[in-house]
């Protein structure tokens, strides 16, 4: 399958912006996802965006895309202490939409 | 709209005896289905996935099975469980042609 790393933690300060990294190997037109991973919760889809785009913007949340480099970023302004938890990157290329290729999970720890 | 149930939400089983966790789509029809594992709390590991009812595609060899014996209603089963089949088992959905995928709340096994 598809490879996507990330790293494994990030700790900020309540009120500071978290900036959490992901790689993909995919060459193709490919969907990208941030998921977010509550303590013994399912993944609850963040955003996402098409390998077509640069940026999308939503709220506090804002994924950059580097196609070159094949690295998505979510950026997460004003960061709150419900913030803290696990962020999964995930990619579904568009010649197989049944695939979804996750990673291994950034967890984030906001500090009050 | 469409919901996603699975359970049950947690079990503790002995090595080698059975195990089957239920997932049920509602508010859909034809949804592609999926069964994921997290381990230790990370990474996720498709185990199968479903583009109709009787049709399972098996992503790694292992001791477990899925089934699908209506459209909304996916099963993960096995007969024997090992102490490695400990984890968190994630259920999923996503519109046929679709590319987006929705978890359910998880089910926690501990093997003992």
């Amino acid at each position: 399958g598809e490879d996507v790393e990330q790293s494994l933690f990030l700790s900020v300060r309540e009120g500071d912006s978290s900036v959490i990294n992901c790689t993909y190997t995919d060459s193709s037109s490919t969907y990208l996802y941030w998921y977010k991973q509550e303590p013994g919760a399912g993944l609850q889809l963040l955003t996402y965006i098409f390998s077509n785009m640069d940026m999308k913007q939503d709220q506090r949340l804002t994924v950059l895309l580097n196609k070159k480099d094949k690295h998505l970023s979510l950026r997460i302004a004003d960061t709150q202490t419900g913030d803290s938890a696990i962020y999964f990157c995930a990619e579904s290329p568009l010649y197989n939409f049944n695939k979804f290729y996750f990673g291994s999970g950034t967890k984030l720890n906001v500090k009050p | 709209s469409q919901t996603i149930h699975q359970w049950p939400a947690t079990l503790v089983q002995p090595v080698g005896s059975p195990l089957s966790l239920e997932c049920t789509v509602e508010g859909t029809s034809n949804p592609n289905l999926y069964w994921y594992r997290q381990a230790a709390g990370r990474g996720l590991q498709l185990l199968f996935y479903s583009v109709g009812i009787g049709q399972i595609s098996s992503e790694v060899p292992q001791n477990l099975s899925a089934s699908r014996p209506q459209d909304r209603q996916f099963i993960l089963s096995s007969k024997k469980l090992l102490l490695s089949d400990s984890g968190f088992y994630l259920c999923a959905w996503s519109k046929s042609g679709a590319n987006v995928l929705t978890f359910g709340a998880g089910s926690r096994l501990t093997v003992l």
